[in-house]
């Protein structure tokens, strides 16, 4: 079965300083990776996805997120965040043969002024 | 640009009434999903669908049902609502292993 852990619940920064948002997981086949972005009061948004090719993936915003298969992670930075970045993410892995989506908990960055 | 339209954004029932929650998608998607939100635990699978007519349980299909009567739609049913049903229900689809598009989310209190 898969599984996902994202490190942090919560990640507080200041406005344009760097970030990273952790996320481990666990799986006995190949995966496909994917970063949502939840808004207040809003439904999940796609940052970026891992399908294959290139470990390094560009998002939406600005956002990138690194594929490294020996450590199962994926995390997802960003070089200098802004104060609308301010949102709950959504780490998630499904099995190259279906569509089931593993989430995990959600870690929820807070930028400050 | 693909719309998930979920019925309600919020809803208060009562303890024991049979709710419906309506998910509606406009690009043809085959996929489509119902998840619930809690704090703390992130998304999970209630039920999903690949097809009119078929479902299949996800991870936390106790106390629900679905139906896909149409290709567009995809309604989640709790038979009979309970309390610890108080939680907000996302519904998403997707073509054949691409992303998944969410809709807004319906949260729903069980008094």
């Amino acid at each position: 079965a898969q599984s996902v852990t994202q490190l942090d619940s919560q990640v507080p920064v200041f406005e344009e300083a760097p970030v990273e948002l952790r996320c481990n997981y666990s799986s006995s086949v190949s995966v496909y990776l994917f970063w949502y972005v939840q808004y207040p009061n809003q439904g999940l948004q796609l940052l970026l996805k891992y399908l294959s090719g290139s470990t390094l993936v560009k998002g939406i915003n600005g956002f990138e997120a690194e594929f490294n298969k020996s450590q199962t992670s994926f995390h997802l930075r960003k070089p200098s965040v802004h104060i609308s970045d301010t949102a709950e993410y959504f780490c998630a892995v499904s099995d190259q043969g279906g569509n089931k989506l593993v989430f995990g908990a959600g870690t929820i960055l807070r930028v400050k002024s | 640009d693909v719309k998930v339209t979920q019925s309600s954004r919020y809803l208060v029932k009562r303890t024991g009434e049979k709710v419906f929650l309506e998910c509606v998608q406009d690009m043809d998607h085959e996929n489509m999903f119902w998840y619930r939100q809690d704090p703390g635990l992130g998304l999970r699978l209630i039920y999903f669908s690949y097809d009119v007519k078929m479902k299949e349980k996800g991870d936390i299909p106790e106390g629900y049902s679905v139906s896909r009567e149409k290709k567009e739609r995809f309604s989640l049913i709790l038979e009979s609502a309970s309390t610890n049903q108080t939680s907000m229900y996302l519904c998403a689809s997707s073509l054949w292993n691409q992303p998944q598009h969410f809709g807004d989310g319906t949260r729903l209190s069980i008094l």
